[in-house]
């Protein structure tokens, strides 16, 4: 069995600060992991993906984030928030065979 | 790249009729997933057909709602008869299963039908 938790459904950001969006996951076998992010009104958006290479993974839009298999974390950054990163994004783990499970998202603010 | 689409965008309907919604996967794509998104459990897996073959249902609620996927371009959602809790956002997304294991395959998504049962 597979679960996601993401801790904060809001994080409120200034523009320019550091953003962290927390992923804990829980996975019997060795996972593939993703962020995705969905603007209003549109479908979800890949935006990095873990898949058992490097553990620092680089995405669009300036985001990183780094997996780290004895904490079961894969928090999500930015060193500067831009107006534009405003959305809910959702982290994922997947199963062998590509079924995703996503976390409950986490709202992102970013403040003039 | 066309991308999944998905329709209609928006459907509003009544209570105890029929509801059908449809989806193009992308072209090539072999795995085909809908999603439900509400504010209360987020989003749910409802089905996944790999080679238009069903996979896991197991995310389907009721006897109610049903998915077709006659060929590797079309997919159906059938919702009937709908009731006011069935209203959400209903994602279709596609992917290319390479079919070994440990292989990843992200996901493509639509923007989504918005329904709202009356």
């Amino acid at each position: 069995a597979q679960s996601v938790t993401q801790l904060g459904s809001h994080v409120s950001v200034s523009e320019g600060a550091l953003v962290l969006l927390r992923c804990n996951y829980s996975s019997s076998v060795p996972p593939y992991l993703f962020w995705y992010v969905q603007y209003p009104n549109q479908g979800l958006q890949l935006l990095l993906k873990y898949t058992s290479a490097a553990t620092l993974v680089k995405g669009i839009n300036g985001f990183e984030a780094e997996f780290k298999k004895s904490e079961t974390s894969f928090h999500l950054t930015k060193p500067s928030a831009h107006m534009s990163d405003a959305a809910e994004y959702f982290c994922a783990v997947s199963s062998f065979y590509g079924k995703l499970t996503f976390g409950q998202g986490t709202i992102l603010t970013v403040h003039p | 790249d066309a991308g999944v689409i998905q329709s209609p965008r928006h459907e509003v309907t009544e209570m105890g009729q029929e509801v059908t919604l449809r989806c193009k996967p992308i072209s090539g794509h072999n795995s085909l997933f809908w999603y439900r998104q509400t504010m209360m459990r987020g989003l749910e897996l409802l089905i996944y057909f790999n080679n238009n073959v069903p996979i896991d249902d197991s995310g389907m609620p009721e006897d109610r709602f049903s998915a077709k996927m006659p060929n590797a371009s079309f997919s159906t959602l059938k919702i009937q008869p709908s009731e006011p809790r069935d209203s959400a956002v209903y994602f279709c997304a596609s992917s290319l299963d390479r079919g070994q294991l440990g292989v990843e395959s992200p996901l493509h998504f639509g923007n989504g039908t918005r329904l709202t049962v009356t």
